[in-house]
């Protein structure tokens, strides 16, 4: 069976630092990856998806950037962060073509301050 | 680009009462809905998902109805009970599936013992 695993679970960041977050996903071959962000008490808002290495499609110019160096491997970066990036981010997969169903990841919880 | 309305934004139920949560959508090409649960500090998870191709899924007290001509879909809890107090989110995607789910703004339910 799949999994799909986000790290870290919780991060602290200052304004102004850097960050780094990581996905991955298991039991599965060349996956569509998505980033999302959710803001407190709001709806998911795509960021970047990805139909395989090193192809990343960005919905929302902004800060933050995304790579994909491994088949099942996605990040989300930043080399600034503002105030305004703080929020729940939710990395999903889904087969590609046979099947549509996007399966969240357990997400990262980020606070910037 | 799809455009996804949900409503209403939220919502507060008897137990044993029935819930029913509504999404239109702008694009005639889409073709795949799913709904998402999202309990409070957790990832959204599929409860329920229905193709363009059918007109009505139930799956025990869960039930979702597709009127393709009006382009909206809908969601019916029955019997709801306290544990199905959550943020529902509806969405609905485009082939080729290529970043094209959209989400509504969700609905938080309350299910009031």
């Amino acid at each position: 069976s799949q999994t799909i695993h986000q790290w870290p679970a919780t991060l602290v960041q200052p304004v102004g630092s850097p960050l780094s977050l990581e996905c991955t996903v298991e039991g599965t071959s060349n996956p569509n990856l998505y980033w999302y962000r959710q803001a407190a008490g709001r709806g998911l808002q795509l960021l970047f998806y990805s139909v395989g290495i090193g192809q990343i499609s960005s919905e929302v110019p902004q800060n933050l950037s995304a790579s994909r160096p491994q088949d099942r491997q996605f990040i989300l970066s930043s080399k600034k962060l503002l105030l305004s990036d703080s929020g729940f981010y939710l990395c999903a997969w889904s087969v590609p073509r046979s099947q549509e169903t996007q399966y969240f990841g357990p997400g990262t919880r980020l606070l910037v301050l | 680009g799809e455009n996804v309305e949900q409503h209403p934004s939220t919502l507060s139920v008897q137990e044993g009462d029935s819930a029913v949560i509504k999404c239109t959508y702008s694009d005639s090409a889409s073709n795949y809905f799913p709904w998402y649960k999202q309990e409070l500090g957790k990832r959204p998870q599929l409860i329920i998902d229905i193709r363009s191709n059918v007109g009505e899924k139930k799956d025990q007290r869960i039930a979702v109805t597709l009127n393709k001509t009006a382009k909206h879909f809908s969601l019916h809890i029955t019997e709801t009970q306290p544990e199905d107090s959550a943020v529902y989110f509806c969405a609905a995607t485009i082939p080729p599936y290529l970043g094209d789910m959209r989400f509504g703004a969700g609905t938080r339910l309350t299910v009031k013992p």
